[in-house]
């Protein structure tokens, strides 16, 4: 069974559009991410939702909304794309501890490009 | 800024060869520090990981060297095969009370075995 999913796997889009990309995970996990990854592979998050509530926000262009509509899924949805929104978007899960350092489980990806 | 800086950036070894990545850190605070691995096509996953009371962790042919004077750390890949063929990430975080999880991610390696 996969861990943590995503669609779509990939996404050709107009700039312009609005798109939205969907996550889930079924590791019962309490803390759920985005990450982008550029085109040299330079991984960097977005977001972090902990129990449906926002704990990070980095510095992201407000067109990039997420939504935790419960625990065990978090979407990104993406208004007026531009081409340099064109990236790998991953989305993962954890489940902080006490040690608040747990392993970050990372869905498959998704393949966002702009034309 | 670059918090954590990956060198090098592609590394080329024969089968059997140890190759070696390094990454430096700049945040005293980072206070846990993991390796992820990312096969093309693939969401990175965990690989290993070493908190600073320790200076080196081994789990089966992967080693952790850790030297919190230096701020840096090393992954080291003990006879390597070409199923190691894959991008390698450091990453450093640190304990907080918001309990973010928030993951600082190096450049990254792409590493290739030959046979």
């Amino acid at each position: 069974d996969t861990a943590v999913s995503q669609t779509p796997k990939y996404l050709v889009t107009q700039m312009g559009n609005d798109k939205s990309i969907k996550c889930e995970q079924n590791l019962g996990h309490d803390t759920m991410y985005w990450y982008k990854q550029d085109s040299k592979k330079f991984l960097k998050i977005m977001f972090s939702y902990n129990n449906k509530e926002l704990i990070i926000n980095e510095t992201v262009p407000n067109r990039f909304s997420p939504k935790s509509p419960d625990k065990a899924h978090l979407n990104l949805h993406i208004n007026s794309l531009e081409l340099g929104d064109s990236a790998v978007y991953f989305c993962a899960s954890s489940l902080p501890g006490l040690a608040l350092q747990e392993t970050q489980y990372f869905g498959p990806g998704t393949r966002l490009l702009v034309l | 800024q670059q918090q954590v800086k990956q060198s090098p950036q592609s590394l080329i070894v024969q089968k059997g060869g140890i190759p070696i990545i390094n990454c430096a850190y700049e945040n005293t605070a980072f206070d846990y520090f993991p390796w992820y691995q990312q096969f093309p096509g693939k969401g990175p996953a965990l690989l290993i990981a070493i908190r600073p009371d320790v200076s080196e962790k081994k789990e089966g042919r992967f080693t952790i060297s850790f030297n919190k004077s230096a701020k840096q750390f090393s992954l080291h890949i003990m006879d390597s095969q070409p199923g190691d063929s894959a991008t390698y990430f450091c990453a450093a975080s640190r304990r907080s009370s918001s309990n973010t999880g928030k993951l600082i991610f190096g450049q990254g390696t792409t590493l290739q075995v030959k046979p």
